[in-house]
């Protein structure tokens, strides 16, 4: 069965910093592509970034809105992806969803999010 | 950048009535690389449909999806009361963009 899980959530004050886990298990993770969505309370879906696999060289995009602060890894040994938050923001306050995808297809299976607050 | 733009915001029908929902692009869609989710409180997206008309895995045939280009349609042919939920329209493949999502409520 595939399972994607996130973890990592909390509560950060602005400008802080906060590492989200995205943990997969039940496919072959290193054949996939990961992306991070995010939802701000009430709010629609929001792409955040993307990192592809080994055969694409593990290359990473981002979204204008969290360039420069965030930055996504992986561990295929470990079939985790890591976001790196940085410089928070108020208004990167959302739910964080990891979610899988072969190159040239859609987001199949998305883990249940991770809350992260930004909040003094 | 693609922009999609859903239409209504919101769609107020009845079980067994049929619902129609769209969602247009700014510019075309490669390979009609776009895709429909649903989403329901406290839950994570569900694919319903990729490729603009293939269904995904599971999802029943009252669902189907049609367009190409700069517009698509996603169809429910008679909602369950289990249909009532938001839906996204998706463009995916070499960028990917979410549409601002339309809220399906019953009637």
């Amino acid at each position: 069965e595939v399972q994607m899980v996130e973890s990592g959530g909390g509560l950060v004050q602005p400008g802080g910093s906060l590492r989200l886990s995205c943990a997969a298990s039940g496919f072959t993770f290193s054949d996939y592509y990961i992306e991070w969505v995010r939802q701000a309370p009430g709010k629609g879906l929001e792409w955040v970034g993307r990192t592809r696999n080994q055969a694409n060289s593990y290359a990473t995009e981002y979204a204008a809105s969290v360039k420069g602060r965030f930055s996504m890894s992986r561990d295929d040994s470990k079939n985790s992806v890591y976001l790196q938050m940085n410089s928070l923001k108020t208004e990167d306050t959302a739910v964080y969803y990891c979610a899988r995808l072969l190159w040239r297809a859609p987001l199949d299976y998305w883990g249940q999010g991770t809350l992260v607050t930004v909040s003094s | 950048e693609i922009v999609l733009t859903q239409s209504p915001g919101n769609l107020s029908l009845s079980p067994g009535e049929r619902a129609t929902l769209s969602c247009r692009a700014s510019e075309s869609v490669s390979n009609n690389y776009l895709a429909w989710y649903q989403q329901k409180p406290g839950q994570a997206p569900r694919l319903l449909i990729h490729g603009a008309s293939s269904r995904a895995t599971g999802i029943p045939d009252r669902f189907s999806g049609s367009g190409s280009g700069t517009d698509f349609t996603l169809t429910i042919s008679r909602l369950e009361p289990e249909d009532f939920a938001v839906y996204y329209c998706h463009q995916y493949g070499s960028s990917s963009r979410f549409g601002q999502g339309t809220k399906l409520e019953i009637k």
